[in-house]
């Protein structure tokens, strides 16, 4: 597709489930970001890829977030043993540099709601 | 780690004026970007500057590189409805992730 593809929009977990986030990047674009936005703030970094390779998941909560992009196109992100505070809209973007040091598209997120 | 901050957080406008909002970092950086964000969308990139005192335009929008790297500044012209939104700034250092700042949210009035 011609944008950043995230699915799904919408995902409500109850407390202590398991979740898994997809995104689909834009087509041959080298690097992909996660970033975790909480109500009324700014998007905070969680990880980045470059191709396959996790350069930095410096930005993850703990260890129950894990982001795979096996292939080096589309990514994962997984939330194990979800907890409230885990609620946010998760946004992934991509760039097509293989270099954190250029502005990205951002896809229009999944909103996660733990209950 | 960095933080940025951004003012006004809000502001209301008639449609027509002119809007400045500005952010302010701790540190120094070598690139900001300037993003929109719609209610329930992704943030949209709309100007990015590379060098201190660089002064980027995009249509009605004009950004500037603070000269000391610890600021940027973005203008918007005669403000139409479609500008509401929220609109964030973000810095970096190179190879290093975008900090993002809270945002400015941008109310126009009819």
């Amino acid at each position: 597709g011609a944008g950043v593809s995230q699915s799904p929009r919408y995902k409500v977990a109850k407390r202590g489930q398991d979740v898994a986030l997809r995104c689909d990047p834009i087509s041959g674009h080298v690097s992909l970001f996660w970033y975790q936005q909480a109500l009324g703030q700014g998007p905070e970094f969680l990880t980045y890829f470059q191709n396959e390779a996790q350069l930095d998941k410096s930005g993850l909560p703990s260890d129950r977030f894990f982001a795979e992009r096996p292939e080096g196109s589309v990514s994962t992100l997984k939330i194990q043993r979800t907890q409230q505070e885990d609620s946010a809209v998760y946004l992934c973007a991509s760039s097509p540099f293989g270099s954190t040091d250029y502005g990205y598209t951002f896809g229009s997120g999944t909103r996660l709601t733990v209950v | 780690g960095q933080q940025l901050n951004q003012s006004p957080q809000s502001m209301f406008i008639q449609e027509g004026e002119d809007v400045s909002m500005n952010c302010t970092s701790s540190s120094i950086f070598n690139t900001w970007l300037w993003y929109k964000q719609d209610p329930g969308e992704g943030p949209v990139l709309l100007i990015a500057l590379y060098k201190a005192g660089e002064l980027t335009s995009n249509g009605r929008l004009t950004a500037q590189f603070g000269i000391t790297r610890k600021d940027s500044f973005l203008n918007i012209s005669a403000s139409i409805p479609s500008d509401v939104g929220i609109y964030f700034c973000a810095g970096n250092n190179y190879g290093q992730n975008f900090v993002f700042g809270p945002g400015t949210r941008l109310s126009v009035l009819p």
